[in-house]
């Protein structure tokens, strides 16, 4: 199994829901991620995630709660995001030897 | 600070062409350089990838040339196809971090 699954594939909330982006990956990966892409832009690092343990918070608001269960699981918990949060949010996870594997995505809609 | 720079942003070809695509950086201490495409509502998937120890490296059609001295690194498609239309994203990363630095992008387009 050489996939990073995400759920959902899209989400649309409002500004007051509470919402999380699921991601699952069966590679034995100790790395993970959480990006956001922006439309045309490149992905940007939200946060990392080594052996189960928060090591990279790229200053994201805390509107964003990362949460990793196991070493299989990674969660976005989302609270009172704004229409500016609309993106697709993309899990990942790393080898040893530094190759990232990327999920197809949560495209993400605040309303 | 963009400390990968990306170019071209969009390129068109005709199928059976070559399609290069090119990126420059400013970290010394970057030693792995991958290379993602992505199709529209995917995630990114790794194409190819070289460390600086080799000037180039191939993997069927694909091949990334490495220029150490001059910072730059780029990608060749050859015999473009349709079917190579997608954006692809340069990077870089020092392997302590395991964190990747993005090129901005380009848009590849392969006519038929």
């Amino acid at each position: 199994d050489t996939e990073v699954t995400q759920t959902p594939k899209h989400l649309v909330m409002g500004m007051t829901n509470k919402k999380s982006l699921k991601c699952e990956q069966h590679m034995g990966h100790r790395a993970m991620y959480w990006y956001k892409q922006k439309a045309k832009k490149p992905p940007e690092l939200m946060f990392v995630y080594s052996y189960e343990k928060l090591s990279i918070n790229e200053s994201v608001p805390s509107r964003f709660s990362p949460e990793c269960p196991n070493s299989s699981l990674l969660n976005l918990h989302l609270h009172a995001l704004q229409p500016e949060d609309s993106a697709l949010y993309l899990c990942a996870s790393s080898d040893r030897l530094g190759k990232l594997f990327f999920g197809s995505g949560t495209q993400l809609s605040v309303l | 600070q963009q400390q990968v720079k990306q170019s071209p942003q969009s390129l068109i070809v005709q199928k059976g062409g070559i399609s290069i695509i090119n990126c420059a950086y400013e970290n010394t201490a970057f030693d792995y350089f991958p290379w993602y495409q992505q199709f529209p509502g995917k995630g990114p998937a790794l194409l190819i990838a070289i460390r600086p120890d080799v000037s180039e490296k191939k993997e069927g059609r694909f091949t990334i040339s490495f220029n150490k001295s001059a910072k730059q690194f780029s990608l060749h498609i050859m015999d473009s196809q349709p079917g190579d239309s997608a954006t692809y994203f340069c990077a870089a990363s020092t392997w302590a971090g395991n964190m990747l630095t993005f090129g901005g992008g380009t848009r590849l387009m392969v006519k038929p």
